[in-house]
């Protein structure tokens, strides 16, 4: 059973357009959330992550937006570039101690067209 | 700044070999995990350590084992090789303070 649902699964955008990836959890005891950039070949690199006290958070052209009311959180890339595109991974996990293991979403192969 | 170290970082074996997996965590780094994705498919939850110890354990087949040692290296061992074992292995390690997980660029393991 898939603890994290990803989608879409794969997504083209023109450049400079909005990229925007959706995940739903059912597990309440995630308490920390990450998105995971992955190019071909590569091991996936933390792109920005959120907690569910927060409802939003920016870093640069990345904003994660959170609904725990229905498990539910999204990235949206802003003026998405064609050096955007590869696969992103939302993951959640327990937060700390030694249960700190991601769960992962099934990944999103994002093509940015220029 | 440091990170995570994979090696090898390309292996081929044959069925029923065996084959080892090392993995050097970033310096401080009291928390290993190991995981394994298919081709086109999320990484999967292997097994993690702490302090030495093993804290976790995923979906790692029985044909699997893995240490953590003293200098906090982890070595994940694989026996009896199958076709299906074919794919992207990653280390990854993190504070076990902190929630960031950091992921080496992973281990291509090719059964044939």
């Amino acid at each position: 059973q898939q603890q994290v649902k990803q989608s879409p699964q794969s997504l083209i955008v023109q450049k400079g357009g909005i990229s925007i990836i959706n995940c739903a959890y059912e597990n309440t005891a995630f308490d920390y959330f990450p998105w995971y950039q992955q190019f071909p070949g590569k091991g996936p690199a933390l792109l920005i992550a959120i907690r569910p006290d927060v409802s939003e958070k920016k870093e640069g052209r990345f904003t994660i937006s959170f609904n725990k009311s229905a498990k539910q959180f999204s990235l949206h890339i802003m003026d998405s570039q064609p050096g955007d595109s590869a696969t992103y991974f939302c993951a959640a996990s327990k937060g700390s101690s030694n249960t700190g293991k991601l769960i992962f979403g099934q990944g999103t192969t994002l093509q940015v067209k220029p | 700044a440091a990170g995570v170290i994979q090696s090898p970082r390309h292996l081929i074996k044959e069925k029923r070999e065996t084959a080892t997996l090392k993995c050097y965590p970033i310096p401080r780094h009291d928390t290993v995990y190991w995981y394994q994705q298919g081709p086109g498919q999320d990484p999967q939850f292997l097994i993690s350590f702490y302090e030495k110890m093993q804290s976790d354990k995923g979906s790692i087949p029985d044909r699997f084992s893995a240490q953590q040692f003293s200098d906090y290296h982890s070595e994940l061992n694989m026996s009896s090789l199958e076709l299906g074992d074919s794919a992207l292995y990653f280390c990854a390690s993190s504070l076990i303070s902190g929630n960031t997980i950091y992921f080496g660029e992973g281990s291509w393991l090719t059964v044939v």
